[in-house]
């Protein structure tokens, strides 16, 4: 079983760039797609991202994901932070019997 | 409408056991793959169990094997987890989640969760 490690938190401005990162401790990051959720406080997680870099419809196009093998890493990039966007973020992947989530990256917009 | 509804969460005394259901609509429940997903009180996500569309392939996490069982009625489209031998680290809120994409793997939607406490 492999393991998804994020910051626990990260700080920025509103207008900013923020980039959360989402290390994959063995095997592949590019062998199983990786999906990002963002979770508000008392609410279900909503997914941000899936397949890596692909954003369901509604969510804005300041949310984007990529992966670089490189460094066996994800990442997840909010441009034009909004106050709106300060929730956690948990990124997830999977293999074939087993679903694994991040620790989660608390996200604070100040 | 894509709604999940979980039910059956509650205070339960360590050893004890407790079934949670999880309604779905708005979706052909019986043609997706259907998961547990919990989270403790101030923790993270944590992936609980999978089963497949017609229940025949199922998976577990290593912390509930053995003691917990999912299930599924697809005529009543509903999904259920059996928990036995409760612990006080299952504490958590509990979540059903429509496994997602042509390939699966990951979740959505989710529903709002039900909650369950291990607590004598």
């Amino acid at each position: 079983n492999f393991m998804l490690t994020q910051p626990h938190s990260v700080s920025e401005s509103p207008g900013k760039t923020v980039t959360i990162s989402c290390t994959r401790s063995s095997g592949s990051i590019a062998s199983n797609y990786v999906q990002w959720y963002q979770q508000r406080p008392g609410s279900a997680p909503t997914t941000v991202i899936y397949e890596d870099n692909q954003r369901p419809s509604g969510v804005p196009d300041r949310f984007s994901g990529s992966i670089d093998s490189s460094s066996n890493s994800a990442s997840l990039t909010i441009s034009g932070l909004k106050t709106e966007d300060e929730a956690d973020y948990y990124c997830q992947s999977y293999d074939s019997s087993k679903r694994v989530f991040g620790g989660g990256t608390k996200l604070t917009v100040l | 409408e894509v709604q999940l509804v979980e039910s059956g969460g509650g205070l339960v005394q360590p050893g004890g056991s407790l079934r949670l259901s999880c309604a779905a609509s708005g979706f052909t429940f019986s043609s997706y793959e259907m998961n547990w997903v919990r989270q403790a009180p101030g923790k993270g996500l944590e992936w609980v169990s999978y089963i497949s569309s017609s229940g025949s392939t199922i998976y577990y996490a290593d912390s509930v094997k053995g003691r917990f069982t999912i299930s599924r009625d697809n005529a009543k489209n509903s999904l259920y987890l059996q928990m036995n031998s409760l612990r006080a680290e299952d504490t958590a809120v509990y979540y059903c989640a429509r496994e997602a994409g042509p390939l699966g793997g990951w979740f959505d939607p989710w529903g709002q969760g039900t909650l369950v406490t291990v607590s004598s």
